[in-house]
């Protein structure tokens, strides 16, 4: 079946550090990738989302490259900001549309 | 912009209660999906629905049942409620092959 697979968190980064957070699936075929961010007290938006292999989503200044050959799909960002503190989840579609979430990684950003 | 609407944000009921929630999206999609959110499991789906009175679950449907009438509402049931499903309840909705939309979450408590 798929499964998705996140590093632990939280990650605590200093404002301006560079970000990555890992993501590595397993799935039938080749499902289209997502990341979802979740603010505190809110639902989950749509950050990035890539369809096909060697595709980058990109958005925000986070980038994700969809990697088919080692199955990947790591969030990065070049300067993080306070404001990016959130709950970030790698989320691969399989039949259906099912999305099938990590257990979401906490970012916290310090001034 | 994509509206998905869960009727409440927080919910109190008694083991053993009937419990109903509600989920209405504005924008004609086929899909629609019901997720729990608990710390440290990331999201897990229940059920899912791909057209009207369609539904197929997902990975926790035990405790649970879903109705879809109509296209735009999707109602998830807790045919007797337990402690054991206090948690946060996510509604979403998405066309088929793309990015899912949530709405802002309902926290049930069962006491």
């Amino acid at each position: 079946g798929n499964s998705v697979t996140q590093m632990e968190g939280p990650v605590t980064l200093s404002e301006e550090a560079f970000l990555t957070i890992n993501c590595t699936y397993t799935a039938t075929g080749y499902p289209s990738l997502f990341w979802y961010v979740q603010y505190p007290g809110e639902g989950l938006q749509l950050l990035l989302k890539a369809t096909k292999a060697d595709d980058k989503g990109s958005n925000k200044g986070f980038e994700a490259t969809y990697r088919k050959e080692t199955t990947s799909f790591h969030l990065e960002k070049g300067s993080v900001q306070v404001s990016d503190s959130a709950v970030y989840f790698c989320a691969p579609a399989g039949n259906f549309n099912k999305f099938y979430f990590g257990s979401g990684t906490k970012l916290n950003v310090k001034p | 912009d994509v509206k998905v609407t869960q009727s409440s944000r927080y919910l109190v009921k008694r083991t053993g209660e009937k419990v109903f929630l509600e989920c209405v999206q504005d924008m004609d999609h086929e899909n629609m999906f019901w997720y729990r959110q608990d710390p440290g499991l990331g999201l897990r789906l229940i059920y899912f629905s791909y057209d009207v009175k369609m539904k197929e679950k997902g990975d926790i449907p035990e405790g649970y049942s879903v109705s879809r009438e109509k296209k735009e509402r999707f109602s998830l049931i807790l045919e007797s409620a337990s402690t054991n499903q206090t948690s946060m309840y996510l509604c979403a909705s998405s066309r088929p092959n793309r990015e899912a939309f949530f709405g802002q979450g309902t926290r049930l408590t069962v006491v």
